[in-house]
């Protein structure tokens, strides 16, 4: 079956422009997380939906990020006006169950690198 | 916070064995390893339970010491196929989201 897919694989976009990245999960997973991983480092968490509903957002940097995942299977982070710090890889996941942290797999995209010029 | 790992970078000879730790000032319910190729999704390799039930690949073998909050990754006989960055990331026991730790870069020489 298909993994989790991301699109576009490569963004480039000057700064103060707006952009939206797309997550398709595994069909059927219930959980979708989205981190963005800085050059060097490990995945970041940025937030986190149960079907339609985003249940923790915490990790969302400014109010310039958005997200949604309106059918509870597609999700879409839109970026706007964006700035050179937010260039960094954005990676999905997605989880056939709840709470991750109680040892249930989470399975990543390849991501989408985000450069803003 | 973000759990530590070390070492930060390691090269081995095929064959060779290495060991990779995870550490953590909170108390965790489950640790999360990672294995990631530049360029690439992060691949499962195993989940460690508090309690001592692991979930993963057979060739994988590793621990988590309750006490010390800490959990060590051995990969043994390395192959070329091992290198990549390996990610420890640690979950609560009601929560979702797991936090990572800066990665173990892994080289594996012929």
């Amino acid at each position: 079956g298909a993994g989790v897919s991301q699109s576009p694989r490569y963004k480039v976009a000057k700064r103060g422009q707006d952009v939206a990245l797309r997550c398709d999960p595994i069909s059927g997973h219930v959980s979708l997380f989205w981190y963005q991983q800085a050059l060097g480092q490990g995945p970041e968490f940025l937030t986190y939906f149960q079907n339609e509903a985003q249940l923790d957002k915490s990790g969302l940097p400014s109010d310039r990020f958005f997200a949604e995942r309106p059918e509870g299977s597609v999700s879409t982070l839109k970026i706007q006006r964006t700035q050179q710090e937010d260039s960094a890889v954005y990676l999905c996941a997605s989880s056939l169950y709840l709470l991750s942290g109680r040892g249930y797999e989470q399975f990543f995209g390849p991501g989408t690198r985000l450069t803003v010029l | 916070q973000q759990p530590v790992q070390s070492p930060q970078a390691v090269i081995l000879r095929e064959g060779e064995d290495a060991v990779i730790n995870c550490s953590s000032s909170k108390a965790l319910y489950s640790v999360h390893w990672y294995r990631q190729k530049h360029g690439e999704a992060p691949v499962f390799l195993m989940i460690l339970l508090k309690g001592g039930e692991q979930k993963g690949h057979e060739k994988i073998s590793a621990s988590f010491n309750e006490k010390k909050q800490q959990s060590s990754l051995y990969l043994t006989a390395s192959q070329l196929s091992y290198s990549g960055t390996y990610f420890c990331g640690t979950g609560r026991e009601y929560g979702n989201k797991l936090v990572f730790g800066a990665g173990t870069i892994l080289r594996v020489k012929s």
